[in-house]
């Protein structure tokens, strides 16, 4: 059974700082990675997807990386805003058979930029 | 190009009431799929729907079902509710899962 781990549970840096944050997975099988980010109460948007056969992805200030044979992503922040707290969930795809595919969420960071 | 549409946004039911949640995926969407989100169990997978048929299906009782139609509009229902049904739950559509998901913004469902 696939087990998606993120560390650190929660973070707090201040506003300007890099910073970076680690998701693990038990399983290699993976189809993609997704990195989303969940406001208070809200739903999720999706950041960045890494496909299987990728190493990262990039989209403005944030740099996604993914070493699939060792189970490990990273989500790296650039200069950090107040606008970027948030949790932050990583998610692999794995086949489930039929057709079929599902994600498994780690339980995210909940990230904290003090202005 | 509209997002995946989930309604009601909150709702409060009683214990052993029965409810019903929508999701209207984004255009051409046929994968729907469904997750239970708590404090305590994180985001949990309920089960996935493509053209109108049940291909997957999380560890969740049987008071726990859904169904897909023809325009890829889902729902899921829960019978006899129980206080630890209380969660947000959410809805996620996918064109094909090489392609990512997209969730949208939830029901809060509050059982009292």
């Amino acid at each position: 059974k696939q087990e998606v781990t993120q560390i650190p549970a929660a973070l707090s840096v201040p506003e300007g700082e890099n910073l970076v944050l680690n998701c693990s997975f038990t399983d290699s099988a993976i189809y993609n990675l997704q990195w989303f980010r969940q406001d208070p109460g809200k739903g999720l948007t999706s950041l960045l997807l890494i496909q299987s056969s990728q190493r990262e992805q990039t989209s403005g200030r944030l740099n996604a990386s993914l070493d699939k044979s060792s189970g490990r992503s990273t989500l790296y922040i650039a200069a950090s805003q107040p606008g970027d707290s948030a949790t932050y969930l990583c998610a692999v795809t794995q086949d489930s058979g039929a057709g079929s595919y599902q994600l498994t969420f780690g339980k995210g960071t909940k990230l904290s930029v003090i202005p | 190009k509209a997002g995946v549409t989930q309604t009601p946004r909150y709702l409060i039911k009683t214990r052993g009431q029965q409810v019903t949640l929508s999701c209207s995926p984004i255009s051409g969407h046929r994968s729907v799929s469904w997750y239970q989100q708590t404090p305590g169990q994180g985001l949990q997978f309920l089960f996935e729907y493509f053209s109108e048929t049940q291909r997957n299906k999380g560890n969740f009782p049987g008071r726990f079902s859904g169904r897909q139609f023809s325009n890829s509009r889902s729902e899921m229902n829960v019978s006899t509710l129980e206080l630890g049904d209380s969660a947000l739950y959410l809805c996620a559509s996918s064109f094909n899962a090489g392609k990512g998901y997209t969730f949208g913004s939830g029901t809060r469902l509050t059982v009292v």
